[in-house]
């Protein structure tokens, strides 16, 4: 079974330049989970989706980042213009969203590394 | 507020066992979660704890004291490619993950 998928790996780009991410989750998987992560640190929860629906965007500052989940499948997240403290790895991640329980597991994409200069 | 509290870095030897302990405060409590993450790659699981008591998977076992708001990960016989991040994380009320910074274990020959 197909992991979590990520695009870019990678990305560099110059300070208010937008940049868009990628995620394509485990198919079958209703939540997806988009995070930033800091070199040394946990993942902060940036937007939660269930299905095409954002449930939890209260730690996406709203102003320069965005996302979509459109048909409840692939999601896009935008940065536009990205800052120089943007600079981080963003996590995908993705889980059942089991009917009537909210422990399921979350299964990491392998991350987008951004570089802003 | 809500916090998780882990070591930052450990060293082990080899062979030998450690245990990485964890503690939370949480706004209502559904649940802990381990992972671990190689350098550069992605988080992935290894355990769930929602009731009090030891969970034995292999090599590793995860403990939950819910009074005590703690948690630990044991690894035994220890390999070299158990040179990772581990990342606590608790479910609060809303099912929100809270994640710690993670404790870096560093395995020596």
């Amino acid at each position: 079974e197909a992991g979590v998928v990520q695009s870019p790996r990678y990305k560099i780009i110059e300070k208010k330049q937008p940049v868009a991410f990628w995620c394509n989750p485990i198919s079958g998987h209703n939540t997806l989970y988009w995070y930033l992560q800091n070199l040394g640190q946990g993942p902060e929860l940036l937007i939660r989706y269930e299905n095409e629906e954002a449930v939890d965007d209260s730690q996406l500052p709203k102003d320069r980042f965005s996302a979509e989940r459109l048909k409840g499948v692939d999601s896009t997240l935008k940065i536009q213009p990205a800052e120089l403290g943007d600079s981080a790895v963003y996590l995908c991640a993705s889980s059942p969203g089991l009917a009537g329980g909210h422990t399921d597991t979350q299964y990491f994409g392998p991350g987008t590394r951004l570089t802003v200069l | 507020g809500q916090n998780i509290d882990q070591p930052t870095e450990m060293t082990a030897t080899e062979g030998a066992i450690v245990q990485i302990n964890c503690t939370y405060q949480t706004s209502g409590f559904n649940g802990l979660f381990w992972y671990q993450q190689h350098a550069g790659e992605a988080p992935t699981f290894l355990s769930y704890n929602v009731l009090d008591g030891l969970e034995e998977k292999g090599r590793f076992s995860s403990f939950l004291s819910r009074s005590k708001g703690y948690s630990y990960l044991l690894l035994k016989e220890l390999q070299m490619k158990d040179s990772a991040s581990y990342l606590c994380a608790a479910l609060d009320s809303n099912y929100q993950l809270i994640w710690g910074a993670g404790t870096k274990l560093i395995i020596k020959p």
